[in-house]
This record gives structure tokens, sequence and C-alpha cells, in this order.
């Protein structure tokens, strides 16, 4: 069965960095897009980002877009979101999940996701 | 953007009663629209799909509806396992949520 495992999440400082790591298992990673959402405490849910398949693109929503990095290893069946400059509207829950089209080039909706990692970002 | 507006924000419905839950887009979608649910503590769970394909494992009481702009999920009759937050989602043009819809017992 799918498997979604993030892990990464923990307590920074505004303008610090953090990664997150989502690991896959139970289909074949290197077909699929993948994305990371979001949601902040007590509210909804907000896309974050999407990379293909095949990692050759990345598509971000404005309110990361040049401080968050997405990318995969296919080999190791592993996502990644690395985030700068990171702000006290970062915190939230960050769920990695999986898109519902094999061999997508864009994202459409998501089909299975992990349980999330707690980011918080606070002096 | 396309800004998805859900409504109301709450509901509670007695057990075994019908409850319906309301999406609009700001411009139309198309049938590219889902439904999650997500139930305190967990992640969210893909519910509806293509406006009104049950996804696997939903429950033939949940039925989506609409297109273009205006969307539907209705709960036929309410079980005590369908408290939860749902969420509509638009993949028409990149991805927005709606602000999502409490559902409670009452």
């Amino acid at each position: 069965q799918v498997q979604l495992v993030e892990s990464g999440g923990g307590v920074v400082q505004p303008g610090g960095s953090l990664r997150l790591s989502c690991a896959a298992s139970g289909f074949d990673f290197s077909f699929y897009g993948m994305h990371w959402v979001r949601q902040a405490p007590g509210r909804g849910l907000e896309w974050v980002a999407f990379i293909r398949y095949d990692g050759t693109n990345e598509y971000y929503a404005d309110s990361v877009k040049g401080r968050h990095t997405m990318s995969r290893d296919n080999l190791k069946k592993i996502l990644y979101v690395e985030m700068n400059s990171l702000r006290a509207e970062d915190t939230g829950i960050y769920y990695c999940a999986k898109d519902l089209l094999r061999g997508g080039a864009y994202p459409s909706y998501l089909d299975f996701w992990g349980q999330g990692t707690l980011v918080t970002v606070s002096s | 953007e396309i800004v998805m507006t859900q409504s109301p924000a709450a509901l509670s419905v007695s057990p075994g009663e019908r409850a319906t839950l309301s999406c609009r887009a700001s411009q139309s979608v198309g049938r590219n629209l889902v439904w999650y649910q997500q139930k305190p503590g967990q992640a969210p769970r893909l519910l509806v799909y293509g406006a009104s394909t049950r996804a696997t494992g939903t429950p033939p009481r949940f039925s989506g509806t609409g297109s273009g702009t205006e969307f539907t999920l209705t709960i036929s009759s309410l079980q005590s396992e369908d408290c939860a937050v749902y969420f509509c989602q638009q993949y028409n043009d990149w991805i927005t949520f709606g602000g999502g819809t409490k559902v409670e017992i009452k």
C-alpha cells in the first residue's frame, strides 16, 4: 500500500532554514508527480509546490516562490523541500502527497497523503 | 488565481439526516474538482474526484455534483464517523483549495 512518511519538521527562528523529507513506498515513485501542501494551525489547506515525476520541473505557490526549493531522489524514493528565509506565516503542518496522474507534467489532484510534519517559525 | 469559496463554514446535522455542502469557484473549472475529508489529527483523504466520481473506499452515501463554478457534496444519511472538515480543490488552473466546511453531529 502507498506510504508517505514526512520528517524534518521542528522549531526554527524567523529567517532560518529547514529541510523536510518524505520517504515514499508502495508505488512507482519515479512515475508520479509529488506535492507539498501545508496547513496552518486550525486553518485550511494551502498548496505549496509540485515537482514533475522526473524532477525536471517544479512549480511553486507565490507565497513561497524564491524561498522554497523542491527536489526528489527517484533512486532513494525520497522527496525534499528546502525552506529558506522562513517567516511566521510558514508555520504549519507540511504534508507530502502523491499526484494521481502517472507521468503527469502538471499538478492535478492528490490521491494519497502523508501524516505531515510540523514546522514552527518563532523566535 | 481561482478562488474557491465553501459554504457554510460549519454544519450541524442530526444522525441519518442529509448534509449538503457547497463549493463555488471564481471562474469555471469544468469538472476538475475534488473533495477531501479531514478528520481531527489526520491527513486529508480523497473522497470524490472529477466532481462526481467516488474514490476507492468512499461510501455510496457521499455524492458529488456540479460543473463550471458550482459544486455540491451531499451526505445522504449522516453517520457519526462523517464528522470531519470537508475541503474542495480545483485543478483546472494549478491548485487551490476552499476554506473547508466542518460537519458536526447535532
